[in-house]
């Protein structure tokens, strides 16, 4: 059984670029969730997708999109880079109906903005 | 608004003694909480949760956490700490009013463990 999967590991991009970040949750999970990890700082929530919608979102500016698939898949864009942006993509996954939940975490993709 | 705090950037302790990790939440209501360790270039893996019943939670890896209402605490311990433990752990919270399952997490304490 796969965990959760992120791609790609690594990328570098310059200001002022799009990014597109992928995420493939664990097998049974509904519920996708994307954290920002600065260096030397715990994650930030960015937001969260069930059912393909918006379910919740942190305090992050409008350049950080997502979407959720009909699969679970989901994908968080990022316009308009900036440096500030370097930083650790974790993607989360998670069973969302009911019950207390936790996260299973995906081990990042690395986003270097030059 | 949620927060956590984790006081310690870094905790040193020596092969084979106790190793305590501190964290503190702000929440309204009942929190729910959770403890997860990152190893270089790693994710998050997920050690202990409390979500109600016995104060004293024990996880993965012979970790323990203990919650404290009044003092709204949520100490991660280990009896014996091994120099694989070394590490960055996070302690987060979790608003169970909240429509989503959003973490808050603290800032991280590094854990070194000299043999």
């Amino acid at each position: 059984d796969a965990g959760v999967t992120q791609s790609p590991t690594h990328l570098i991009k310059t200001r002022g670029q799009q990014v597109t970040l992928r995420c493939s949750p664990k097998s049974g999970h509904d519920t996708v969730s994307w954290y920002q990890q600065a260096l030397g700082q715990g994650p930030q929530f960015i937001f969260q997708y069930y059912e393909e919608e918006e379910r919740q979102r942190g305090n992050f500016p409008d350049r950080f999109s997502g979407h959720q698939f009909p699969n679970y898949s989901s994908e968080l864009n990022v316009n308009a880079l900036l440096l500030g942006d370097s930083a650790l993509y974790l993607c989360a996954s998670s069973f969302g109906r009911q019950g207390v939940i936790y996260q299973y975490f995906g081990p990042g993709t690395r986003l270097l903005v030059l | 608004a949620q927060s956590v705090a984790q006081p310690e950037d870094q905790v040193n302790v020596a092969e084979g003694n106790p190793l305590t990790v501190k964290c503190t939440y702000s929440v309204s209501g009942n929190p729910y909480l959770f403890w997860y360790v990152q190893y270089p270039n790693r994710g998050l893996q997920f050690l202990l949760k409390y979500i109600t019943g016995d104060n004293l939670v024990k996880g993965s890896y012979g970790f323990e956490a203990e919650f404290n209402k009044s003092q709204t605490s949520f100490h991660l311990k280990k009896p014996s700490a091994l120099v694989s433990d070394s590490a960055l752990y996070f302690c987060a919270v979790r608003d169970p009013k909240a429509a989503g399952n959003k973490l808050t997490f603290g800032g991280g304490t590094r854990v070194l463990v000299k043999p």
